[in-house]
């Protein structure tokens, strides 16, 4: 069965240094992948897509890659702030044309200490 | 402009009650996701409406649990005969409109947190 597992439930970095959280899938091929942010008590907040072609993409202070070979998905935070403090959730987009439903890991609660 | 709502954000029923959550989408946004999310975990996906049909509903544990769209804008997720183990929070999602394989990027809700005693 598919399988989507975010290593560390929570991950605690020192303000300034770089964030990297991690997405590694199994028995799925998607067409994309999505990072998204959730603060307590709101819903996800979409942040990056990355497609199955590509390597690499950036916005900002966010970079995330995407190894299709490995099946997993780099999100970094560089320059990292207390404000990027939230979980983060990757998702799995369809790789059946015509299905849209997301398909998510349990999520990363990352801490940015001061 | 308006993000995507839903009503109430807390709902306590008790068990065996049925309850109705609803979810207003973006305006214009055609297609419609509800997501389920326990505690310390990412949200579970239930149904995906594209207008007023229910395209994808493979994801709605048992037929317990139904939603409608009638008019492809506001849609309701109804529970019959609540259980404890329904308590979680319901998400609702919008996007403009899926393109095949596009990934449209998908807007989320609040969230209703439904807890059945």
């Amino acid at each position: 069965s598919q399988k989507i597992e975010q290593n560390s439930e929570a991950l605690n970095i020192q303000e300034g240094k770089t964030a990297t959280l991690t997405c590694n899938y199994t028995n799925y091929s998607p067409a994309y992948l999505q990072w998204y942010r959730q603060d307590p008590g709101r819903g996800p907040v979409f942040l990056l897509l990355i497609r199955e072609n590509e390597k690499e993409k950036r916005k900002e202070r966010l970079k995330v890659t995407f190894d299709t070979t490995l099946k997993q998905s780099l999100f970094h935070i560089t320059a990292s702030q207390p404000a990027d403090s939230a979980t983060y959730l990757c998702a799995l987009g369809p790789s059946i044309q015509g299905a849209q439903k997301l398909v998510f890991g349990q999520g990363t609660r990352l801490t940015i200490n001061p | 402009g308006a993000g995507v709502s839903q009503t109430p954000s807390n709902k306590v029923t008790e068990k065996g009650k049925y309850v109705e959550l609803r979810c207003d989408p973006i305006s214009g946004h055609t297609a419609l996701y509800w997501y389920r999310q326990s505690l310390g975990q990412g949200p579970e996906f239930l149904i995906y409406f594209q207008g007023t049909g229910a395209a994808d509903d493979s994801g709605l544990p048992n037929d317990r649990f139904f939603a409608v769209r009638p008019e492809g804008s506001v849609s309701t997720l109804k529970i019959q005969r609540t259980e404890r183990g329904d308590s979680a929070v319901y998400l609702c999602a919008s996007s403009l409109t899926p393109r095949g394989r596009g990934g449209d990027t998908q807007y989320f809700g609040p969230g209703t947190r439904l807890t059945v005693l």
